[in-house]
């Protein structure tokens, strides 16, 4: 057990819904990443959240959106779900923004979109 | 803009012999960079990093990777790879001038270990 909890486990949805992912950091850490992991696209990152603002933003589609809370745990909002969105979904987190920390990675949520 | 490449998808080694998983860079400054390996249905876990210092850096399981500044490469090495090696690698990278800024992830090379 890393630490991050990732729920659920795996997902499947139909086009056009939306889901909510969710990610409860390691203990001590104020960061946290959102990454998807496709087969042709690896491991993309989406969007980062440090002590509950937004600190940067990768290939995150408009569909989808990610808040932190003030007890530090994140959500990954994806709507209008396209088959393309079928992925692995990890949260990571870290104890800052600094990257001589290394990060922790969730065991994912596999989404599946029919 | 920062990047990462691992030009082969997939490394085959039979049991014992050393293994090499290569991995090239790109940033505008000094990078931090990371070695991860992904098992199967599991999350990533941390291997080594370079921040600074020795260009030889020794981590998890064996595991050690060399920092070359002058080829931007970070290639991954085992001197005897055992079976249980067989994972999926990522080399990610991170600009140390670009505070804030989250690691970039190559796409993954595919380690497997024959007996």
């Amino acid at each position: 057990d890393s630490g991050v909890t990732q729920t659920p486990k795996h997902l499947i949805t139909a086009t056009g819904q939306r889901v909510t992912l969710r990610c409860s950091p390691r203990s001590g850490d104020l960061s946290v990443y959102w990454y998807q992991q496709s087969l042709d696209q690896g491991l993309q990152f989406l969007i980062q959240y440090y002590n509950g603002e937004e600190r940067a933003k990768g290939n995150i589609l408009e569909r989808f959106s990610a808040q932190q809370f003030p007890d530090l745990h994140s959500e990954l909002n994806l709507s209008s779900l396209e088959l393309g969105d079928s992925a692995l979904y990890f949260c990571a987190s870290s104890v800052d923004t600094g990257v001589g920390y290394g990060y922790t990675f969730g065991s994912g949520t596999r989404l599946t979109v029919v | 803009a920062q990047s990462v490449a691992q030009p082969e998808d997939q490394v085959n080694v039979a049991e014992g012999n050393p293994l090499t998983v290569k991995c090239t860079y790109s940033v505008s400054g000094n990078p931090y960079l990371f070695w991860y390996v992904q098992y199967p249905n599991r999350g990533l876990q941390f291997l080594l990093k370079y921040i600074t210092g020795d260009n030889l850096v020794k981590g998890s399981y064996g595991f050690e990777a060399e920092f070359n500044k002058s080829q931007t490469s970070f290639h991954l090495k085992k001197p005897s790879a055992l079976v249980s090696d067989s994972a999926l690698y990522f080399c990610a990278v991170r600009d140390q001038g670009q505070a804030g800024t989250a690691l970039i992830f190559g796409k993954g090379t595919t380690l497997s270990v024959s007996s």
